[in-house]
């Protein structure tokens, strides 16, 4: 079953511009994760919150948490054309060394 | 540093024929390994995962198999591919729990 639903499902913007996809969950969790992953290739991990956690930078990434609303944002500041690919969340519920899946956010990044 | 090599990239198969995909790491030991699919457009779905040599749980009935016969091996297996078979396959490894995981480049399965 699909835990994590990106939004939204597409993005198109400006290079240079900051890019804010949002991921939604339905059950309790342990951490939530972000990856990257570019056209036909594999994913790359990005990020890794931890539910007592409400926000983490990385660089260029800022990702916070909100347990309340179960929902979790990534935002990209100052993007570039390399930024475009899809972007994934995924939930640990402590559930058998899984993680749930989203459908992805594709990003794309106009020069 | 560790890597993950999966392969082969491409794979275009006729129904019916039989079919493998390999998965090596390199660098680590005891990882958790995991086989995922990808339809085009969508998220992951898992397959199989591992926490050991031979122990393989499967998470989708479905005719693939995996089998795990070395510690940084794991390997993806159907007798028959149905044309519903086809995707892209997705080799991860990781460490401990459901944490961050590294993953392969991907092999697309086209199934004719």
């Amino acid at each position: 079953s699909q835990q994590g639903e990106e939004d939204p499902q597409a993005l198109s913007i400006q290079e240079g511009e900051n890019a804010t996809m949002n991921c939604s969950y339905k059950t309790s969790i342990n951490n939530l994760q972000w990856y990257r992953q570019n056209s036909g290739r594999g994913l790359v991990h990005l990020i890794l919150i931890r539910s007592n956690e409400r926000e983490k930078h990385s660089g260029r990434l800022r990702v916070t948490l909100d347990t309340s609303k179960k929902s979790s944002s990534l935002l990209i500041t100052a993007s570039r054309a390399a930024d475009t690919a899809s972007y994934f969340c995924a939930t640990d519920v402590g559930s058998n060394y899984q993680l749930i899946w989203g459908a992805g956010t594709k990003l794309i990044i106009k020069p | 540093s560790q890597t993950i090599h999966q392969w082969p990239a491409t794979l275009v198969q006729p129904v019916g024929s039989p079919l493998s995909l390999e998965c090596t790491v390199e660098g680590t030991s005891n990882p958790n390994l995991y086989w995922y699919r990808q339809a085009a457009g969508r998220g992951l779905q898992l397959l199989f995962y591992s926490v050991g040599i031979g122990q393989i749980s499967s998470e989708v009935p479905q005719n693939l198999s995996a089998s795990r016969p070395q510690d940084r091996q794991f390997i993806l297996s159907s007798k028959k591919l149905l044309l519903s078979d086809s995707g892209f396959y997705l080799c991860a490894w990781g460490q401990g729990g459901a944490g961050e995981l590294f993953f392969g480049e991907g092999s697309r399965l086209t199934v004719l």
